[in-house]
């Protein structure tokens, strides 16, 4: 089965330091999501994207995170000057189509942890 | 703010007995699905219900939505340790932004 691929699995940066977390979607599929999760707590929506813009946020998804996909293959995810609760695990999800019970393809995550 | 509640958090049974997880909200959904999440992975999804009232069937798992499309159960009939993992609910309102439960740790001793 296609998966989603996410780099790298672990992230470890010191707080105000960037950071980019990388995923690659299915080939074909047209949208594309950030989810989190900080430990034991819910998994959260962050922001979704489609067409090369981001369809909805949410209140989480503020200045310091932005999205891209920079190319036919990769989708982004930079938080530009980390805080500590910006550590969690970060899910990218892909979907072939936007509608009612459609199935999202999660990665595996990348572990952020800001020290 | 649309919330699912899961309950209950943890549930511990033997191998072979049934077990009942539920997803509760007092919003309505558009569709409510199941995934499973293994240590180190991302969700998986079992299955997505749309209808209300709706039930699915897979193997020994069955899936209900409620009438009113606010609420949910997972039923595992004569559950086996591979069953044991964490099953999480998560409903959409609009589109594909998911709302998650706060998940239930099933184990199946054997």
């Amino acid at each position: 089965e296609p998966e989603v691929t996410q780099t790298p699995s672990h992230q470890v940066t010191q707080m105000g330091q960037e950071v980019i977390l990388r995923c690659v979607p299915i080939s074909n599929h047209l949208y594309f999501y950030w989810y989190r999760q900080i430990l034991g707590q819910k998994v959260e929506f962050l922001v979704s994207f489609y067409n090369n813009e981001i369809s909805e946020k949410s209140e989480i998804f503020d200045d310091q995170f932005s999205v891209e996909r920079p190319d036919g293959s990769n989708f982004t995810l930079k938080i530009r000057s980390t805080k500590l609760e910006d550590s969690a695990m970060y899910f990218c999800a892909s979907s072939f189509v936007s509608g009612i019970g459609e199935k999202l393809f999660f990665g595996s995550g990348t572990q952020l942890s800001v020290l | 703010t649309q919330l699912l509640e899961q309950s209950p958090q943890f549930l511990s049974i033997q191998e072979g007995e049934n077990l009942t997880v539920y997803c509760n909200s007092s919003s309505v959904f558009s569709s409510l699905q199941w995934y499973r999440q293994e240590p180190g992975e991302g969700p998986v999804l079992l299955v997505t219900v749309v209808t209300g009232g709706e039930v699915k069937k897979l193997k020994r798992l069955t899936f209900q939505f409620g009438d009113a499309r606010k609420d949910s159960s997972l039923h595992i009939t004569a559950a086996q340790p591979g069953d044991t993992g964490l099953y999480l609910c998560a409903g959409a309102a609009a589109g594909n932004k998911l709302t998650f439960g706060g998940g239930t740790r099933v184990l199946v001793k054997p």
